[in-house]
């Protein structure tokens, strides 16, 4: 079945500096990886997603990058806000919408004023 | 966009009891509901898949008897923790999908078994 490694687990950055948290997927039939941002006593929140016919995507201040061949993608996050401290997962799946999600193990996200 | 109302976002019980956790899709139709469990500076953990109508499909390791999920509609699912005790005390959260639309999640339910 897919596994999804995410690192690092904890990363605090400078507010305004850019940050950037990554994850390896194994299954290489996977064709959608959604990004999710959760504040603490929330429900995740998705913040950008990516299928696989496209290498970059990207939303204001937020892009991902898929490499299908490496099987990784990557979670861009520039002029970082102070709002912008929460947990944050990646996930995948190959039926989007109809199959399960698998997570990664989540990275806090500390941006320091 | 789409919305998940998850009721309630918390809950205190006592050991022994049942409780209810209701998810709606409101502008939208999940003909998937996910369940997840998700402990302290944890993932997301699935408990249970769902489809409207049919019976939910478990993962590994979860007691199918004490986590009782309904999806009677395409816009309800229900997960009931039966005879709950301190042990599952914990933050569930479900997510609705439909093929190819992706997944929304709901707010989150916080229970506390004492």
């Amino acid at each position: 079945g897919e596994n999804v490694e995410q690192h690092p687990s904890t990363l605090s950055v400078q507010e305004g500096d850019s940050a950037v948290i990554k994850c390896t997927y194994s299954d290489s039939a996977s064709n959608y990886f959604p990004w999710y941002k959760q504040e603490l006593g929330k429900g995740p929140q998705l913040i950008i997603d990516i299928r696989s016919n496209v290498g970059e995507k990207k939303d204001q201040r937020i892009a991902v990058t898929l490499n299908k061949t490496a099987k990784h993608f990557s979670l861009h996050i520039t002029e970082t806000q102070p709002e912008d401290s929460a947990v944050y997962f990646c996930a995948a799946t190959w039926m989007e919408g109809a199959q399960k999600l698998v997570f990664g193990q989540g990275t806090r996200l500390t941006i320091n004023p | 966009g789409a919305v998940v109302s998850q009721h309630p976002s918390r809950v205190i019980c006592k050991s022994g009891t049942s409780v209810k956790i209701e998810c709606r899709s409101l502008d939208f139709q999940a003909t998937t509901m996910f369940w997840y469990r998700q402990f302290p500076k944890k993932s997301l953990m699935l408990m249970a898949t769902s489809n409207e109508g049919s019976k939910a499909t478990y993962e590994q390791g979860v007691e199918k008897d004490k986590f009782l999920i309904n999806h009677a509609s395409l816009t309800l699912s229900t997960l009931t923790v039966t005879s709950a005790h301190p042990e599952d005390s914990s933050f569930y959260i479900c997510s609705g999908a439909r093929s190819g639309y992706g997944y929304t999640f709901g707010s989150g339910t916080r229970l506390t078994v004492v």
